[in-house]
Formats: C-alpha cells, structure tokens, sequence
C-alpha cells in the first residue's frame, strides 16, 4: 500500500484556470521531488525539496512552483494553465538515495 | 555527473520465454543502481536495488538483475516473461561519489516498454 498520496489522479481544466495538485507522504522523508512524464515515456525532474521551506527547481524548466511549510506536503501549483501543460506528473519522496525513491500514483492533467 | 542509458525503447519477447532490459550507467564513484516499472496510469514502483555486496540481486515479481562493473552494467532479466510483465521499465543511478549538490537524487534512463507477447 503505497505511502505518498497524490490528488486527483486524472484532472480535465479549461486553458487559464489555476491549478493545485497535492502530494502528500506519511513516511517522514526529507527529501520530495515532482517530475513531469511526457508521452514518449521519460521522466523530467521539474522541483525538488530537502526539506521544510526548502525548494529548487529541477532540469526541467517549467512554469509551476511548489511550496514545502510541512514535512508531509508538497504541492505544486500552475497559475495558469496552457494545453502545453498536458501530462502526468509524478510525485516521489526518499529519506536517502540509497534506499531510492517512493512514488505516488500520479496524476493526469489535461489542458483544453 | 551521473548518468544512465537505456539503449531500447521497446523490447518484445513471447510468453515464457526470458527476457532482458538493458542498463548501462556512469558515475565517478560507485553506483547505487534501481530498476522500477510503471503499469499503465500509474507511479513508478520498485522492483530491485544494488547497493554492494552480491552482483546478482533478486527483487520483486521473479525479477533479477546482475551488476556488472566492468562493463558498468545492470541488466534486468527474468527467466520466464508473463503477459502481466509487459510495462515501462525504468532503470536508475546514484552516484555514491557525488557529494554535490544533486547528491541526494537519482538519475532515470528514458525508459523500456515491454510487451509480452501471448
């Protein structure tokens, strides 16, 4: 049963309209990253967090921001949304790299 | 810097017959290495993970996969494919060397689609 949690799994929004979408982890862990999927299958590392008030944007350029004020929470934000941010983004959170990653499920945005 | 190719986008093999997807990596120092595979609408989910010690790793789901540092390799490899195997199959590296920056993070090849074919 997973432990990180990621809200809504599928989302359809009108171009312009704001977005949140949630990620939470019960696990404790520091560290939280966000990567966007595009269709051809690759992950692309859009933020990522070490921990509280902690936030760095990631290879990816990308239009959205992210907050971390808990442990737990680390939700990313669109002001705008445009059809070029159509895709899954995927949530993960580790408390050391050896021990990898933990993701959530994901969630589909679809901009129209 | 850290870095990991998957040199197949697509890898089809029939049922019951073994399969492999490929990994190759570099790193300065020595490698943390992950294989996951993602199911369809879903997040990545662990399957096996080298760290040290033993070159051959089993994980989950029947899977194996053998770390081979001459050829900085981690190939994933099952000795009988099912239908419900087919999926992406990602691999992943941290370098242990990396005290910089991105130390805490791992970096993900682009990705293997597998189907089994019944």
């Amino acid at each position: 049963e997973a432990d990180i949690y990621q809200t809504p799994r599928y989302l359809v929004i009108g171009t312009g309209k704001k977005i949140t979408l949630e990620c939470s982890q019960t696990m404790g862990h520091d560290k939280m990253y966000w990567y966007q999927q595009d269709p051809g299958m690759e992950l692309h590392l859009i933020h990522y967090s070490y921990g509280v008030n902690s936030t760095e944007k990631g290879d990816l350029s990308s239009e959205s921001t992210v907050s971390r004020i808990r442990t737990e929470h680390f939700p990313l934000t669109l002001e705008s949304a445009r059809p070029s941010h159509t895709s899954q983004y995927l949530c993960a959170s580790s408390e050391w790299a050896g021990y990898g990653y933990t993701f959530g499920s994901g969630t589909r945005l679809t901009v129209v | 810097a850290q870095s990991v190719a998957q040199p197949e986008d697509q890898v089809n093999v029939a049922e019951g017959n073994p399969l492999t997807v490929k990994c190759t990596y570099s790193v300065s120092g020595n490698p943390y290495l992950f294989w996951y595979v993602q199911y369809p609408n879903r997040g990545l989910q662990f399957l096996l993970k080298y760290i040290t010690g033993d070159n051959l790793v089993k994980g989950s789901y029947g899977f194996e996969a053998e770390f081979n540092k001459s050829q900085t390799s981690f190939h994933l490899k099952k000795p009988s494919a099912l239908v419900s195997d087919s999926a992406l199959y990602f691999c992943a590296v941290r370098d242990m060397g990396n005290s910089g920056a991105g130390s805490y993070q791992l970096t993900f090849g682009k990705g293997t689609k597998l189907s089994v074919i019944p």
